[in-house]
């Protein structure tokens, strides 16, 4: 089974808003409300930021958030501080109940 | 302290075996679900297996289904990955992961590991 597909990269002032989407199939993102979010900064151990499309873990701040329409998922960072800075991974429960993820989207605040 | 701590990983020729290890701690490693991710160098995040809190039930990725085998012992709050027949393309940094449900899987993973580097070549 093929990653789910994201966006290679992204970028955005310091304040702005970006939007990194992830595009499945009905099998995975589209059949199950199991989708997460991850950062990851170089070197590190990934951070869950949202699971189940939409909510967030405690210390995440509310800056992310997590929506999804069809099979394809979507998280918006707003107000993007230096912080944001990193990697971005989506992953979803599939229905072979195995769980897959996305190729990962190199957000860089300018 | 909620912590993982895998060991285990090393140089291992193609076809060899090696079995990693994740020491669990602060918190009640029976009743979470547990899972092992990989993440080849320079590349993105790959799922690679999941087993059920007492241990009765695993899922794999197809890429390591019959060589991989995940496990636990949890009188010893412990997460184990056999992997056999190892090949080149097993090349990568494994982390555990527990999931972020108690006793039913979310599929979300809340505390991770720091990883352990599997490196397969002759």
């Amino acid at each position: 089974q093929s990653a789910l597909t994201q966006p290679a990269s992204v970028s955005g002032s310091p304040g702005q808003s970006i939007t990194i989407t992830c595009t499945g199939t009905s099998s995975d993102v589209g059949g199950y409300q199991y989708v997460s979010w991850y950062q990851q900064h170089p070197g590190k151990a990934p951070k869950l930021m949202i699971y189940e499309v939409s909510n967030r873990p405690s210390g995440v701040p509310d800056r992310l958030s997590g929506s999804k329409s069809g099979n394809t998922a979507s998280l918006t960072i707003s107000g993007l501080q230096a912080e944001d800075e990193g990697d971005y991974y989506c992953s979803s429960y599939t229905s072979s109940s195995t769980v897959i993820f996305g190729g990962g989207t190199k957000l860089t605040v300018l | 302290e909620v912590q993982l701590v895998e060991s285990g990983g090393g140089l291992v020729q193609p076809g060899g075996s090696l079995r990693l290890s994740c020491a669990a701690s602060g918190f009640t490693f029976s009743t979470y679900w547990m899972h092992w991710v990989r993440q080849a160098p320079g590349k993105g995040l790959v799922w690679v297996s999941r087993i059920h809190s007492d241990g009765s039930s695993t899922s794999y990725a197809d890429s390591v289904k019959g060589r991989f085998t995940i496990s636990r012992d949890n009188a010893k709050n412990t997460l184990y990955l056999q992997m056999n027949s190892l090949r080149a393309e097993d090349t990568a940094v494994y982390y555990c992961a527990r999931d972020l449900g108690n006793y039913l899987p979310r599929d979300a993973f809340h505390i991770w590991g720091q990883g352990t580097m599997v490196t397969v070549s002759s």
